[in-house]
This record gives C-alpha cells, structure tokens and sequence, in this order.
C-alpha cells in the first residue's frame, strides 16, 4: 500500500510553454502533498506544499505564479510549470502523507523535466 | 533553525566493504523523526527507515544499520559488505513534530558508489 504515482516520467518542452505535472496517491486519500525540485548532485529542495482544497504554501524564493499547484482531490496534485525556461530543467518529485501529522511521507517516482 | 549536514559528499569503496554514512542534525524540537532515503540512478526515493526522537535503540535490517545518537544528534548509517546495487544517493531527512503537514528537510546527499 501507500503507492504515489507521478507522471509523466520524462517530459521535454521548448521554451515558453507550459508543462502540467500530476501526483496521485494511488491506495490512499492525501490529505496533504509536497513538491520538491532537484538539481543534479543537489540535494531536495521544498518547493510548496498543497493541501486538498486549500491554496499552497510555496517556501520562500518559489515564485507561486510560475510553479502553478492545484490540489483538487485527496488523491491528485498538480504542478504547472508556466513559460518554462531551460533555467527550470531539473528533477521534480511530489510525496503525499495520508494525514496532517503523518509520520511518513510516501514519495513518487519522479520527473525529469528538460527545457529547451 | 533546523537543519540536516551530510558532510560527505561522495565515497568510493570496493565490493564487500563496510561503510559508514554520517549524518547530523540539528532541531530545537524535543519531538522529531529521523529518516534515510536511497536515490539510485533512476531518481525515485526509496524509503529506509524512520527512527522517533524517543527512540535512540540502534536497529538492524539485513546488512544496514542504523545508530542514533541523541547526545551528538547523529543518525548515522551503516552498510555491511556493501555490494554494487548499494551504489546510489543517500539522503537522510528530518521531521519536526509540530512541523505542520509533515515536511522534511533534507541533508545535502552522499553519493555512494560501490566497485566490483
């Protein structure tokens, strides 16, 4: 159980565009998911953190109108990149927690998003 | 402040070898949880363990183990005749219990790399 699906896996997209992400919690309601981006040999950085039905809370530094996060469902977060640049091109990965004090969070498989 | 030090960046060791991941921390919660992530090449995070802060027994699953040591505030990792598939990114993590939604906050990552 606790299965968090991401996808897509891989996306490559020109410049300028516009690239939707999707975490799932596959076998539990989530009420609670994060985002978190990568650099190569970087550690995880959070980006924002979404709860069902309530705007996220982006850390400081993450420009909320560019990383767009919908939490619509307990089982489905999205994250926007808008008017992507090659400086966005990283590892984006979401975890979700089954309820506001989980003791574990559940993590998804990752996207490698390349900006050209 | 909270905040999690690997301060090691890369080690190399050969096949069989055992090794030993240090991992620092520090938090002004009295209440936290400790965790260890493995990030193989294909970037997925895969959970290791989750240790609470009232629980400094040391544990053993297989050929890893883990010593947490609040006097010095290291949780630290160790693998057993360590084997090529070992090779991977280790991350280890930290929890603050009246951190809300549960975010964590990562260490910068060693790169463990096993040879033949």
């Amino acid at each position: 159980g606790a299965v968090v699906s991401q996808h897509p896996s891989r996306v490559i997209c020109k410049s300028g565009t516009s690239v939707k992400i999707e975490c799932r919690s596959l076998d539990f309601q989530a009420t609670t998911m994060f985002w978190y981006r990568q650099f190569p040999k970087q550690s995880l950085m959070l980006m924002a953190t979404s709860n069902e039905g309530s705007k996220a809370t982006y850390e400081q530094g993450v420009e909320k109108d560019k990383f767009l996060i919908n939490h619509a469902s307990l089982t489905l977060s999205t994250l926007t990149v808008t008017s992507a640049h090659p400086e966005d091109s990283s590892f984006y990965i979401c975890s979700a927690c089954k309820d506001r004090d989980a003791t574990e969070a559940f993590f998804g498989q990752g996207t490698r998003l390349t900006v050209v | 402040a909270q905040k999690v030090t690997q301060a090691q960046t890369e080690i190399s060791v050969v096949e069989k070898e055992d090794v030993t991941l240090d991992c620092v921390y520090e938090t002004r919660d009295t209440t936290y949880y400790l965790f260890w992530y493995k990030q193989p090449p294909s970037g997925e995070l895969v959970f290791l363990i989750r240790r609470n802060s009232f629980d400094e027994q040391n544990e053993i699953s297989g050929r890893y183990s883990w010593n947490f040591q609040k006097s010095t505030s290291s949780f630290n990792f160790t693998i057993t005749a360590s084997q090529v598939v070992d090779s991977a990114v280790y991350f280890c993590a930290l929890r603050e219990f009246y951190n809300q939604g549960g975010k964590l906050i990562f260490g910068q990552g060693t790169e463990l790399s096993v040879k033949p």
